[in-house]
């Protein structure tokens, strides 16, 4: 069946930069856009990163524009999120995420999250 | 886009019809989904295209609107349905959601 497995997580200091990874299984990964979308403690989901199914394209919020990069290996199955400059407003369960062939699909499949804490 | 999710939350009753409504900041044709969160799991989808059911989804929820206006219907809400709810919008980046909807 279809895995996430989400992985990186922890606790980091202000400023510093922290790398998650997502392993995936039981899914064609080359086919489909990935996201990352966050959650922090006790608030709503908010949407993070894209990027495309060959990797060509990456769209970002503008809360992380500019700190954040999304990449994949397409030969692992794995997607990435390289977090620099990190915040105390980063601090978040950070969730894998499938979307569609097109970039503007509906987001499908979720992994079970790594949580993220940035301290002060 | 800045999506409004109306009411932040709500008691109701098994039993109940409950509809939650989306308000996006501009038009977004169809381009939204629906997502069910229960307390200490992942968030599911529920409903994407606006109105279009996920497999699985029970047929008591359904999802209406286009444009800038969106509902969720649970028709007749049962004891798993107790959960918060959030609408998305996938056709202009940022992707963004609404701030979700909590049915107690």
């Amino acid at each position: 069946q279809v895995q996430f497995m989400e992985s990186g997580g922890g606790v980091v200091q202000s400023r510093k930069s922290l790398r998650v990874s997502c392993e995936t299984s039981g899914f064609t990964f080359n086919y489909y856009a990935m996201h990352w979308v966050r959650q922090a403690p006790g608030q709503g989901l908010e949407w993070v990163a894209l990027i495309s199914y060959d990797g060509k394209y990456q769209y970002y919020a503008d809360s992380v524009k500019g700190r954040f990069i999304i990449s994949r290996d397409n030969s692992k199955n794995t997607l990435y999120l390289d977090m620099n400059g990190l915040r105390g407003e980063d601090t978040a369960v950070y969730y894998c995420v499938s979307g569609g062939r097109l970039v503007t699909s509906h987001l499908e499949f979720w992994g079970q999250g790594t949580l993220v804490t940035v301290s002060s | 886009i800045q999506m409004t999710q109306s009411p932040s939350s709500f008691s109701a009753s098994t039993g109940d019809r409950v509809t939650v409504t989306c308000r996006a900041s501009q038009g977004i044709s169809s381009y939204l989904a629906w997502y069910q969160q229960k307390p200490g799991k992942v968030p599911k989808l529920l409903i994407y295209a606006a109105s279009t059911l996920q497999s699985g989804v029970p047929s008591r929820f359904s999802g209406s609107g286009s444009g800038t206006d969106f509902t969720l219907t649970i028709s007749c809400l049962q004891s798993e349905d107790f959960a918060s709810y959030y609408c998305q919008q996938y056709h202009t980046f940022p992707f963004s959601f609404g701030g979700g909807t909590k049915v107690e």
